[in-house]
């Protein structure tokens, strides 16, 4: 019963490139949308959010761009440095319900 | 410090061996939760509860009790665990619906024989 769809599973990025991650969702009762960034032996940390009402979302480096009619949304990393080096979980939040993405392992080269 | 707390960090058990992992969290929030985390595979939600004396199943609650008689603590029950079980599990919470940030523990992992 996958009901996000996160991609790509691997991404390797050229230091001060742009990573995009891409999830797509099929319940439209959800109404949160986190990305979380975890690092090996760590728990999932919040890294930027967007509610459905809002179509873009930006902080620092990193945006969301999120399609309600296309029921998708992706995280954008720009400027894209080693120590981004980690895994990103999107996820899909509503009445107490979570669903999280596989995950995408990104990999930025120095 | 704001944090959830879970414990043991790492466990290692036999098959049918009762067991509770703990959490518990210092912020007041309303909303805890557990996920177990495989590879390739996420974070899937076991079970949450959005108050005290109030639990629902998430979407892999087989083979697991939870209960929230404090608001502080979520403990995670696995009453005769079995291999299948053997995973990284997670413990989070939030101010009240699960639908903003969620904060999480460092983890447990377990491992069935």
């Amino acid at each position: 019963q996958q009901q996000v769809k996160q991609s790509p599973q691997s991404l390797i990025v050229q230091k001060g490139g742009i990573s995009i991650i891409n999830c797509a969702y099929e319940n439209t009762a959800f109404d949160y949308f986190p990305w979380y960034q975890q690092f090996p032996g760590k728990g999932p940390a919040l890294l930027i959010a967007i509610r459905p009402d809002v179509s873009e979302k930006k902080e620092g480096r990193f945006t969301i761009s999120f399609n309600k009619s296309a029921k998708q949304f992706s995280l954008h990393i720009m400027d894209s440095q080693p120590g981004d080096s980690a895994t990103y979980f999107c996820a899909a939040l509503g009445a107490g319900k979570s669903t999280f993405g596989d995950g995408t392992t990104l990999t930025v080269k120095p | 410090e704001a944090q959830v707390t879970q414990n043991p960090r790492y466990l290692i058990t036999v098959t049918g061996k009762k067991l509770t992992v703990t959490c518990s969290q210092n912020m007041n929030h309303e909303y805890m939760s557990w996920y177990r985390q495989d590879p390739g595979l996420g974070l899937r939600q076991i079970y949450y509860s959005m108050n005290v004396e109030v639990t629902d199943k998430g979407d892999v609650p087989e083979g697991y009790k939870v209960s929230r008689k404090e608001k502080r603590n979520f403990p995670l029950i696995l009453e005769s665990p079995s291999p299948n079980q053997t995973s990284l599990y997670f413990c989070a919470s939030s101010f009240f619906t699960g639908g903003e940030k969620l904060f999480f523990g460092s983890g447990t992992q377990l491992s069935v024989l």
